[in-house]
């Protein structure tokens, strides 16, 4: 079983149109997080959330914005795309610092997102 | 702020050998968790190591170790006995109490048979 699952994997779109990545976790945690990858690798945290609320927004542009209908699920959505928006994007959940052994974040698979 | 470096984009090391990968990170905090995690070319994520700031002890894990100085900020990683398999990125990084975990940038770990 996968235990945190983003949807779909890959996804090639043109400027200016409107997209969703999902991301479900099946761990129980309560945090869940968005990540951005560059060409670079650069890893930047760009949302977290924890029970349902954001608790973390890294100055991500109003364009890009996260719905967690519940704990195990955080999508994002983004509007208006452009061509620096082509990166692959993580999603990630965690136990937190209470976690104990489960502190760690886990990570989806990713999805590349390709704006051309 | 709370930053992670990572001093070595890119290392190499023949297959069999030993390698160390360096990190700092600069946190006014005195209670965190600190991690390394691998990224492959199949582009997965994958903890490799975990170590709570609050224990003395370096953490192991089969052929993967730290070496963990707090005073210091530091916190690198040594591979043993390096496998093809080892080959990828790299990554350090650490979780604030905000279960905030903010990463290196990364180095490219190359393993030459």
């Amino acid at each position: 079983d996968t235990a945190v699952s983003q949807t779909p994997k890959y996804l090639v779109t043109q400027m200016g149109n409107d997209k969703s990545i999902k991301c479900e976790q099946n761990l129980g945690h309560d945090t869940m997080y968005w990540y951005k990858q560059d060409s670079k690798k650069f890893l930047k945290i760009m949302f977290s959330y924890n029970n349902k609320e954001l608790i973390i927004n890294e100055t991500v542009p109003n364009r890009f914005s996260p719905k967690s209908p519940d704990k195990a699920h955080l999508n994002l959505h983004i509007n208006s795309l452009e061509l620096g928006d082509s990166a692959v994007y993580f999603c990630a959940s965690s136990q937190g610092r209470t976690g104990g052994i489960d502190t760690e974040a886990f990570f989806g698979q990713g999805t590349r997102l390709t704006v051309v | 702020a709370q930053t992670v470096t990572q001093s070595q984009p890119e290392m190499s090391v023949q297959e069999a050998e030993t390698v160390t990968l360096s990190c700092t990170y600069d946190t006014s905090e005195n209670n965190y968790y600190l991690f390394w995690y691998k990224q492959p070319p199949s582009r997965q994520m994958i903890l490799v190591i975990r170590q709570e700031a609050y224990k003395q002890q370096n953490a192991t894990e089969n052929r993967f170790s730290v070496n963990f100085q707090k005073a210091a900020k530091s916190f690198s990683l040594k591979i043993s006995d390096s496998q093809l398999g080892d080959t990828a990125m790299y990554f350090c990084a650490f979780m604030t109490s905000y279960d905030k975990v903010i990463f290196g940038p990364g180095t490219s770990l190359s393993v030459i048979p």
